[in-house]
């Protein structure tokens, strides 16, 4: 059974871009989160889908968006990157009354 | 709203030897879970255990047991034998049991293992 997949593993982006990470969830999963990993902040909860809809969302501005298709795979979307951007991006996929299973993530770099 | 105390950012214990980890967490909601995940330096988020608030009995999974305190709010993690691939970062985080999927991370605690 395959696990969840992020792509890409590394991204190196300019101030004032914009960049989209993909996830694909673990089959059969429909719920899939999104976090942010920082040294300094920790792991934030960025937001939740569910069925093409988003359950939850974390304090993160505007410019930080997300998608699911029917397919449970899920984009976020960051616009107008900051350098404060720079971060691990988890994505993770569960079944309901579960814990996550999480892929490996991507590391966006901004510059 | 839940959050989850990790009071310890660094710890180290010699190899073989047993360490806990603390946890401590806030919440008014009496249904959830508990889980306690692993990062090791590839970055992939492990699943390590798991708790069911209802359950009273402790949750193990061979060399890992967690001592559940629902009262007293505390959930700690003990690593038994401790080997060199335990080294990592452990979060303990929290999942509501209704239908808020989030779930809430502590700040995590570095483990280190001395050969």
């Amino acid at each position: 059974k395959a696990g969840v997949t992020q792509t890409p593993r590394y991204l190196i982006k300019t101030r004032g871009q914009q960049v989209t990470l993909s996830c694909s969830p673990i089959s059969g999963h429909r719920s899939v989160s999104w976090y942010q990993q920082t040294p300094g902040q920790g792991l934030q909860f960025l937001f939740e889908y569910f069925s093409e809809t988003q359950r939850n969302k974390g304090n993160f501005p505007g410019r930080f968006s997300g998608r699911q298709f029917s397919n449970s795979r899920s984009e976020m979307n960051v616009s107008t990157l900051e350098l404060g951007d720079s971060a691990l991006y988890l994505c993770a996929s569960s079944p309901k009354d579960y814990g996550y299973t999480f892929g490996s993530g991507t590391r966006l770099t901004v510059v | 709203a839940q959050t989850v105390t990790q009071s310890q950012p660094e710890m180290s214990v010699q190899e073989a030897e047993t360490v806990t980890l603390s946890c401590t967490y806030d919440t008014s909601e009496s249904d959830y879970y508990l889980f306690w995940y692993k990062q090791p330096p590839s970055r992939q988020m492990i699943l390590v255990i798991r708790q069911e608030a209802y359950k009273q009995q402790n949750a193990t999974e061979n060399r890992f047991s967690v001592n559940f305190q629902k009262a007293a709010k505390s959930f700690s993690l003990k690593i038994s034998d401790s080997q060199l691939g335990d080294a990592a970062m452990y979060f303990c985080a929290y999942r509501s049991a209704g239908r808020d999927d989030k779930i809430i991370f502590g700040k995590g605690t570095r483990l280190h293992i001395l050969p």
